[in-house]
């Protein structure tokens, strides 16, 4: 079973901190990489997908690179937000379906 | 505006019953998928289906059964539902691999 990593678990951290996360893929049979946002009774929000090793997108405060070689995705937020507390999650696509990883939550404190 | 709805939202039933769960999308997207949310796992896939008379296993299918007789619906069936299938279910829908998904609100099954 292919496995997807997310780590960490879970952070706190201050408004006005940027803090970063971290998802682990497998480098075989890769098409592309997805993050989203799910905030808490929501759905899950597609923030971005990324398909280039060397592939970086921005929305707003939000950042991700993407290595395909190592199996690596960084996720960063800049500045964090209280409204910017979310389960924040990658997905492995390999062009069939999409393997979630477990997810990231962050809560930032005002 | 396009979008993808779920039904029931909340549904209680008890084992052995079969209990389907409906999915409608408006956007015309060939790919559907049906997820169930679990603790520590995040979303894990159960069944998906790129197109009319397509359905394929995921990861958690056993269980579970799907069919896809128009574009717009994918209903997830329970054939006898078990406690363990006590979770909340996602429907979602996306134009072609690779692109973004697009969820539902959420359905939330408890079994008794």
């Amino acid at each position: 079973i292919l496995n997807v990593e997310q780590s960490p678990q879970s952070l706190h951290v201050q408004e006005g901190d940027s803090t970063n996360f971290t998802c682990s893929f497998p480098s075989s049979n890769f098409y592309a990489l997805h993050w989203y946002r799910w905030e808490t009774a929501k759905s899950p929000e597609a923030l971005f997908v990324m398909t280039l090793n060397g592939d970086e997108k921005k929305k707003g405060r939000i950042s991700a690179t993407l290595n395909t070689k190592e199996g690596y995705s960084y996720l960063y937020i800049k500045g964090s937000q209280p409204e910017d507390s979310a389960t924040y999650l990658c997905a492995f696509d390999d062009g069939n379906k999409l393997v979630f990883g477990a997810g990231t939550i962050l809560r930032v404190k005002s | 505006d396009a979008e993808i709805t779920q039904s029931p939202r909340h549904k209680i039933t008890e084992t052995g019953r079969q209990v389907t769960l409906a999915c409608h999308q408006t956007w015309n997207h060939n790919n559907m998928f049906w997820y169930r949310q679990d603790l520590g796992h995040g979303l894990r896939l159960i069944h998906y289906s790129y197109g009319v008379q397509d359905t394929n296993k995921g990861e958690v299918s056993d269980g579970y059964s799907v069919s896809r007789s128009n574009t717009e619906d994918l209903p997830l069936t329970l054939e006898s539902a078990a406690s363990s299938q006590t979770s909340v279910y996602f429907c979602a829908s996306s134009e072609t691999p690779g692109n973004e998904q697009f969820f539902g609100p959420g359905t939330r099954l408890t079994v008794l």
